[in-house]
């Protein structure tokens, strides 16, 4: 089945560890994102890349970094340099020229 | 500016209609989208609207778009407590280097009672 899938669901680090998240899309979509979520303030985008080797900043990048070496594939690291970086992370990925995003479930992560 | 507003919490009686509103502020929009979250999930496309169009209907849901107020709306008719989720509206605007970009509302949490 086509899709979009981030993993782990659930993740735990202790403060100070760098942490990557995984997202693979079988979509052949072009475009993928990456959203955090928090209670009570919706959707705020970290990074996006719109091509393979190519990604840019979204609003909220500081702390964080990505990679996009295949089509398929943008993971996420959460970087000691993320001050809060307890949250819910969403990854999302929308065909050429479209807005049209598909999301997998997500990642939650706490740190302790 | 670019804001989408929406108002955070709905409640309704199962059967029922809901109705949830958004409004968003610039008038550069394409494309307006709403999409569905269930606890601890990712969101899930239910549908959108292109800005030249007034009414969209799919199934139980009917989209209704006012681009003189910047007013969306998602009716859901016969409400069942499944639908009890929340409920994303977003719209897609210009962005830098001929690509566009997704300004999303707080959500609006549906609650349906039995």
């Amino acid at each position: 089945d086509g899709g979009i899938t981030q993993s782990p669901k659930y993740l735990f680090r202790k403060e100070g560890q760098n942490v990557t998240l995984s997202c693979e899309q079988n979509l052949n979509h072009d475009a993928m994102y990456w959203y955090r979520q928090d209670p009570g303030q919706g959707l705020r985008l970290i990074y996006y890349s719109q091509i393979v080797n190519d990604f840019q900043k979204g609003d909220i990048a500081e702390g964080y970094s990505v990679s996009r070496e295949k089509k398929e594939s943008f993971p996420l690291t959460v970087t000691s340099a993320q001050k809060n970086p307890t949250a819910f992370y969403l990854c999302a990925s929308s065909p050429q020229g479209t807005q049209l995003a598909f999301f997998g479930q997500g990642t939650r992560l706490t740190v302790v | 500016g670019e804001d989408v507003e929406q108002s955070l919490f709905l409640s309704v009686r199962e059967g029922d209609s809901s109705v949830i509103n958004c409004t968003y502020t610039d008038s550069s929009s394409t494309y307006l989208y709403w999409y569905k979250q269930e606890p601890g999930a990712g969101l899930q496309l239910l549908t959108y609207i292109f800005s030249n169009m007034d009414m969209k209907q799919d199934q139980r849901l009917t989209v209704l778009l006012n681009k003189k107020d910047k007013h969306l709306s998602l009716r859901i008719a016969d409400t069942q407590t499944g639908d009890s989720a929340i409920y994303f509206c977003a719209e897609s605007l210009p962005n830098a280097g001929n690509n566009r970009k997704l300004i999303w509302g707080l959500g609006t949490s549906l609650a349906v009672n039995p």
